[in-house]
């Protein structure tokens, strides 16, 4: 069974940047067959894609245009675990921050399969 | 990448059914085979119920289905029960854009 396991701060100041951490278990960050996502949903954005990670014989990373310029998805081998960073953070960026995953099963995508038990983080001085 | 439009609430009585529509361009939900719905209860994260339009995951009721028309998905839950009430949410693949999420739908059991 997958679990993800949200981690992070809940307040961050404006301009600051915003840090969370997924430690997976049940499955690899390196699976060949899975990516790694990231997803917030505020009451003014409703659920928004942010970016993925995910390991194809190496590395890649998807972000979405609304955030590109700001944003870092990270994963860890180590400790089997990825991380978003969002710099420059205003108080836009408050949202319920969810990680989650992508699986494909014989060529098949299965999207946002297990998902991470979410974060709120408040962008406030 | 504009967000896909759901009816922001729908409701039905126990054992009848609610057809909730997710309406997008050609550029996501008419343009690939690549749409899935989620419920989200109160405080919870979503839950995949559908992908790739209409195939349901392990564990997900039969009750569950959906469909697509043109730039229009659709999810029916039929033999509604009260666990059923929750929100729900379209997703569909928009290409260069990746990923796009609907407006979301509240579904009430009356």
């Amino acid at each position: 069974q997958v679990q993800l396991q949200q981690s992070g701060p809940g307040l961050v100041k404006p301009s600051q940047t915003l840090s969370l951490t997924c430690a997976i278990s049940g499955d690899s960050v390196s699976s060949n067959s899975a990516a790694w996502n990231w997803i917030r949903q505020s009451p003014s954005r409703g659920l928004e894609w942010l970016g993925r990670t995910y390991y194809r014989s190496k590395w890649y990373n998807d972000y979405a245009v609304s955030v590109k310029s700001r944003i870092t998805i990270n994963p860890d081998t180590s400790k089997n675990q990825f991380s978003l960073q969002l710099n420059s953070v205003t108080p836009e960026d408050t949202a319920v921050y969810y990680c989650a995953r992508e699986s494909t099963i014989f060529g098949v995508v299965i999207p946002f399969d297990y998902w991470g038990q979410g974060t709120l983080v408040t962008v406030s001085s | 990448q504009s967000a896909l439009t759901q009816p922001p609430s729908a409701s039905g009585s126990p054992g009848q059914s609610v057809t909730i529509s997710c309406t997008g361009t050609s550029s996501d939900v008419g343009g690939y085979n690549y749409v899935s719905w989620y419920q989200q209860h109160p405080g919870k994260a979503p839950k995949l119920m559908i992908y790739e339009v209409s195939k349901r995951p392990s564990g997900v009721p039969d009750r569950f289905s959906g469909s697509k028309s043109g730039n229009t998905a659709s999810l029916t839950v039929s033999g509604l029960q009260a666990e059923d009430e929750a929100d729900y949410y379209c997703s569909s693949y928009a290409g260069s854009n990746f990923g796009v999420f609907g407006t979301g739908t509240k579904v009430t059991v009356l």
